[in-house]
């Protein structure tokens, strides 16, 4: 999985509640992704990094905040979790040489919100 | 914004005929194209990129895509498919001016019977 890392594995967490999903990588790359894959719509990004404590929204960030304070960590927040946001979430990130580089995904995080 | 669609959500075939995987795409300007599979419980595993030159792509495992500009598509194929090749499938599509906004079709699932 491209030296990448998501914890936890799995969580199931109540309505309401607070959550941090932590992705790590282990190759210094510059930009980070985090995405979210529910049935019937692949996959959609909710924010990505292009650099220490430079983010920015995708397509999906309502109800979610993002931050960077290190090149290997990016980590993905509920602030106060909903049952829509039950879903799958992957990081993934794109190798800094050249503006056409394919991105590498890490293993999931299955994420239950009751 | 770009879009992809991937018009079959199941595609059965016997092992050893060959197989296609349907994929058409909307963007402003020239694509980037990417096709990825992904097995359960694991995440995306890149195959193959159309970024430009010739429109036929050879990938992982076997696998090609041939890029059609004036059909808008970008078909995954396989001279001869094996139980192994069974998974989820994804395309996806990103503007070349915008190298952070990928954007996935919402998958195939591909199963190759013995």
């Amino acid at each position: 999985d491209a030296g990448i890392t998501q914890s936890p594995r799995h969580k199931v967490t109540e309505t309401g509640t607070p959550v941090t999903l932590r992705c790590h990588q282990t190759e210094n790359h510059r930009y980070m992704y985090w995405y979210r894959q529910d049935p019937g719509h692949g996959l959609r990004l909710i924010h990505y990094s292009y650099g220490v404590k430079d983010t920015d929204k995708g397509e999906v960030s309502d109800g979610y905040s993002v931050s960077r304070s290190k090149t290997e960590d990016f980590l993905l927040t509920l602030e106060s979790a909903t049952s829509s946001q039950t879903s799958v979430y992957f990081c993934a990130i794109r190798a800094t040489s050249g503006d056409y580089n394919e991105q590498f995904f890490g293993p999931g995080t299955r994420l239950t919100v009751l | 914004a770009q879009s992809v669609a991937q018009p079959e959500d199941q595609v059965n075939v016997a092992e050893g005929n060959p197989l296609t995987v349907k994929c058409t795409y909307s963007v402003s300007g020239n694509p980037y194209l990417f096709w990825y599979v992904q097995y359960p419980n694991r995440g995306l595993q890149f195959l193959l990129k159309y970024i430009t030159g010739d429109n036929l792509v050879k990938g992982s495992y076997g696998f090609e895509a041939e890029f059609n500009k004036s059909q808008t598509s970008f078909h995954l194929k396989k001279p001869s498919a094996l139980v192994s090749d069974s998974a989820l499938y994804f395309c996806a599509v990103r503007a070349i001016y915008n190298n952070n906004d990928m954007r996935f079709g919402a998958g195939t699932r591909l199963t190759v019977k013995p």
